[in-house]
């Protein structure tokens, strides 16, 4: 069973406010990702890390940061939260494989509204 | 570059009916293929995946799916659905080409009728 998590699992906050997701995996796992997903739509990656302080910007433009300073945590940050914010945003983790590439494994998501 | 179309957003079976659900994707050379399965306020779970070898492969909640290379596809099946079925299906691929990063498809609702 995959030992992912993620806080909160809902958060609704007014425009302006500053919000850290967090998100932790307690499988050893060097790569993260997070992903934002809106109802009905697929998945876009936003942010993904091979590592301790390894992070990179995903295929969708996101205004958040992440930062990666422990292998267990990587966390999410939006400085100024606005309505277009507004989604789910799911975390996952994979091994470090070399010869072939992992399965990822899926936190539960935070559903954000931002009012 | 690298693509993933799940070309039903919507499926309705009948409880006991057989199920198929199609995936084509868009890649030079042969991808990892994967289905995942998302229930309401979930996170992603994986079905099953396809790297090498055996063209049908064998999931979990006795899913199955084919891998066929002339047609660019990776059809996920089961043949008899149940009521906890029910959910959003994904299908993703990912390119060897050291970046690890997964495309998914637009998914499939499922819906079961009793």
């Amino acid at each position: 069973e995959a030992d992912i998590y993620q806080t909160p699992r809902y958060l609704v906050i007014g425009t302006g406010k500053k919000i850290t997701l967090e998100c932790s995996q307690t499988m050893g796992h060097d790569k993260m990702y997070w992903y934002q997903q809106d109802p009905g739509m697929e998945l876009h990656l936003i942010h993904y890390s091979y590592g301790v302080n390894s992070t990179e910007k995903g295929d969708l433009s996101s205004e958040s940061t992440v930062s990666r300073i422990r292998t267990e945590h990587f966390p999410l940050t939006l400085e100024s939260a606005r309505p277009s914010h507004t989604s789910q945003y799911l975390c996952a983790s994979s091994e470090n494989q070399v010869l072939s590439i992992g399965e990822q494994f899926f936190g539960p998501g935070t559903r954000l509204t931002v009012l | 570059a690298q693509s993933v179309t799940q070309p039903d957003i919507h499926i309705t079976v009948s409880e006991g009916a057989s199920l198929e659900l199609r995936c084509n994707y868009s890649y030079g050379a042969t991808p990892y293929l994967f289905w995942y399965v998302q229930s309401p306020g979930q996170g992603l779970q994986l079905l099953l995946k396809y790297f090498s070898g055996d063209t049908l492969v064998q999931g979990i909640k006795g899913f199955e799916a084919e891998f066929k290379r002339s047609q660019s596809s990776f059809n996920l099946r089961k043949p008899s659905v149940h009521w906890s079925d029910a959910a959003e299906y994904f299908c993703a691929v990912v390119g060897v080409s050291g970046t690890y990063k997964y495309i998914f498809g637009t998914g499939t609702r499922l819906k079961v009728l009793a």
